[in-house]
């Protein structure tokens, strides 16, 4: 089975450039993730959608990011205007549905973008 | 600020040894998870401990869970080569995964 698929698999761009990058979820999954690694802050969860609508957005970091999920099988994350400080892998995860504390499903990752604003 | 703060940060061992890595959290959780990743990929789920559970395994996986102490320790026997990872511990928080720093552990043949 595919798992989760993120593109590009690295990403070098100029400070003040728009950067775009993608996640296919695995078929089915009913939850996608978008999380953030960096040695100073770890692994930050930005914004998660259900059923394709953003459920929980307060991870991101500020207005220059955005992230949509237009349809089940693709998601975006967005980042205008770029900035060094933007540095960082980027995740992306989906799981099945679940009730919280209940019937729990794990995260699936993909092997996630790495971002370099120079 | 993340939950989950793990000890030790780095762990180097031999092959055939036990690894024992431990996480800390401050709130009250519905259950506890614990994740590999492997240099230049994504998190891998492991294993996972509800919150009226005090140990499970998997294989070489031994995880035990303490909520009066806040604490979880995951335990790899007779580790290989191929153990070598990042492993972070993550609560559920209200369906929010929020992990830890990680433990680097390093297995040498």
């Amino acid at each position: 089975d595919a798992g989760v698929i993120q593109s590009p698999r690295h990403e070098v761009t100029e400070m003040g450039q728009e950067v775009t990058l993608r996640c296919k979820p695995i078929s089915g999954h009913d939850y996608l993730f978008w999380y953030r690694q960096t040695m100073m802050r770890g692994l930050e969860l930005l914004i998660y959608f259900n059923n394709n609508v953003p459920i929980d957005d307060s991870g991101m970091p500020e207005d220059r990011f955005s992230a949509k999920m237009p349809n089940a099988s693709f998601s975006t994350l967005k980042i205008q205007p770029s900035e060094p400080r933007d540095s960082a892998v980027y995740f992306c995860a989906s799981s099945l549905w679940y009730t919280a504390g209940a019937n729990y499903q794990p995260q699936h990752f993909g092997d996630g973008t790495r971002l370099s604003i120079l | 600020s993340q939950q989950g703060e793990e000890d030790p940060q780095a762990l180097s061992i031999q092959e055939g040894e036990n690894a024992t890595m431990n996480c800390s959290y401050k709130t009250s959780i519905n259950n506890l998870q614990w994740y590999r990743q492997n240099s230049g990929r994504g998190l891998v789920h492991l294993i996972l401990i509800r919150s009226n559970e005090r140990e499970k395994h998997s294989g070489r996986l031994r995880v035990t869970l303490d909520t009066s102490k806040k604490s979880s320790s995951l335990l790899i026997t007779a580790s290989r080569a191929a153990d070598t990872a990042s492993y972070f511990c993550a609560t559920d928080q209200g369906g929010k995964l929020i992990f830890g720093q990680g433990t680097e552990l390093s297995v040498k043949p």
